[in-house]
């Protein structure tokens, strides 16, 4: 087992433009988690997706932000535009029905100059 | 919000058994409490869960307080590559899956 496969490992993009964040579940999960990271909020909750329906998006910061399931093994995560404050570490995450723990991947680290 | 309170850092030294506490004095009757761990520029890992009773896996072990209102975390013979900030999460465990991580406790592992 590959584990979650997240791609690219590190994104650097002018401000401006799109950027896309791409996720490869494990196999058989029906949950999958798109997280952000940074020094100064931590680990926070963008969406979550169930049998590739979005559940909750209450996280995702604003209509730049936005994420497709189109399958139940891709997941992408698109910022457009792309600004300097959405640099951080975004971290997909898949699990089997809950109350499983998840498994998370190894994290897109982005930089927006 | 996290529902949870942990000590900021911990100490412990190589081979003694790290007990990781966390308070949790809301947690309601079907939520789970769950630790997971980062180490530097990784992903979180799950470690483990539980709901009332006491829990045992491979990399640890889970105590929680009859009331529940409390739980530690132990780490039987810690090694330096449990160095780590250790989360501890309650979350009901059914279709609100939205694990919702605190700042953790940074453990430190020393020879």
């Amino acid at each position: 087992d590959a584990g979650v496969i997240q791609s690219p490992r590190h994104e650097v993009t002018e401000m401006g433009q799109e950027v896309t964040l791409r996720c490869k579940p494990i196999s058989g999960h029906d949950y999958l988690f798109w997280y952000r990271q940074t020094m100064m909020r931590g680990l926070e909750l963008l969406i979550y997706f169930n049998n590739n329906v979005p559940i909750d998006d209450s996280g995702m910061p604003e209509d730049r932000f936005s994420a497709k399931m189109p399958n139940a093994s891709f997941s992408t995560l698109k910022i457009q535009p792309s600004e300097p404050r959405d640099s951080a570490v975004y971290f997909c995450a898949s699990s089997l029905a809950l109350p499983r723990g998840y498994t998370f991947g190894s994290g897109t680290r982005l930089t927006v100059v | 919000d996290a529902k949870t309170t942990q000590p900021t850092s911990m100490d412990c030294a190589e081979g003694r058994a790290a007990n990781l506490p966390c308070n949790h004095s809301t947690i309601s009757g079907n939520e789970y409490v769950y630790w997971y761990r980062q180490i530097h520029s990784q992903g979180p890992q799950y470690i483990i869960h539980g709901l009332k009773n006491n829990e045992t896996n491979e990399m640890a072990s889970l105590i929680i307080t009859e009331d529940r209102k409390s739980s530690t975390l132990i780490l039987p013979h810690a090694t330096l590559r449990d160095t780590a900030v250790y989360y501890c999460i309650v979350n009901y465990g059914g279709s609100q899956g939205n694990l919702i991580f605190g700042k953790g406790t940074k453990l430190s592992v020393k020879p």
